[in-house]
């Protein structure tokens, strides 16, 4: 069975740019989050989308947003880039969402963002 | 902030056991312990979870203390492919998962 896959695997940007990443989740999977991975950091929260809404929210200013589709697929969208936001971005999916603590959440392996 | 804490690194021979500690003394009744591991430049992988009886899957085996302030991550037979950072999470939320700095495990031949 095919895991959570995200495209593209590696991108460069420079600053001000936008970038949209994708993610398609495990099939029957409802819920995806998306998490950034700072280098020598462990990943940090940013979105959930459960059932096409927005479920959950980290500490991530405006420029970052997202959204899910009837398939459950999702884009994450970051806007006016900073060399900051270079990272590892990963999305994970999971059956119930944030609906159930022990539905474990199952990641792909990411899209490298590099901004220059 | 994650509610857990672990040893920065530890070190296993080949085909030993792996025992890794955490320690999550603010644990709530209803909170999970998840562990995740991380080989480099791959997603986290989901290894094994519980709520308070020990759990055992195809990976590994997760022992809970019965006052639940504490856990070990068993890897019963260590291999080389076994080599990375081995996260500890207490699930507060439904929503997200917290990580933590985790443990660095290394096993050498």
């Amino acid at each position: 069975d095919a895991g959570v896959t995200q495209s593209p695997t590696h991108l460069i940007k420079t600053r001000g740019q936008q970038v949209t990443l994708r993610c398609s989740p495990i099939s029957g999977h409802k819920s995806v989050s998306w998490y950034q991975q700072v280098l020598g950091q462990g990943p940090q929260f940013i979105f959930q989308y459960y059932e096409k809404e927005e479920r959950g929210r980290g500490n991530f200013p405006d420029r970052f947003s997202a959204r899910q589709f009837p398939n459950y697929s999702s884009e994450l969208n970051v806007n006016a880039l900073l060399l900051g936001d270079s990272a590892l971005y990963l999305c994970a999916s999971s059956l119930e969402g944030a609906r159930r603590a022990n539905s474990p959440l199952h990641f792909g392996n990411g899209t490298r963002l590099t901004v220059t | 902030d994650a509610k857990t804490t672990q040893p920065p690194s530890m070190d296993c021979a080949e085909g030993r056991a792996a025992n890794l500690p955490c320690n999550h003394s603010t644990i709530s009744g209803n909170e999970y312990v998840y562990w995740y591991r991380q080989i480099h430049s791959q997603g986290p992988q989901y290894i094994i979870h519980g709520l308070k009886n020990n759990e055992t899957n195809e990976m590994a085996s997760l022992i809970i203390t019965e006052d639940r302030k504490s856990s070990t991550l068993i890897l019963p037979h260590a291999t080389l492919r076994d080599t990375a950072v081995y996260y500890c999470i207490v699930r507060v939320r439904a929503d997200k998962l917290i990580f933590g700095t985790g443990t660095r495990l290394q096993v050498f031949p």
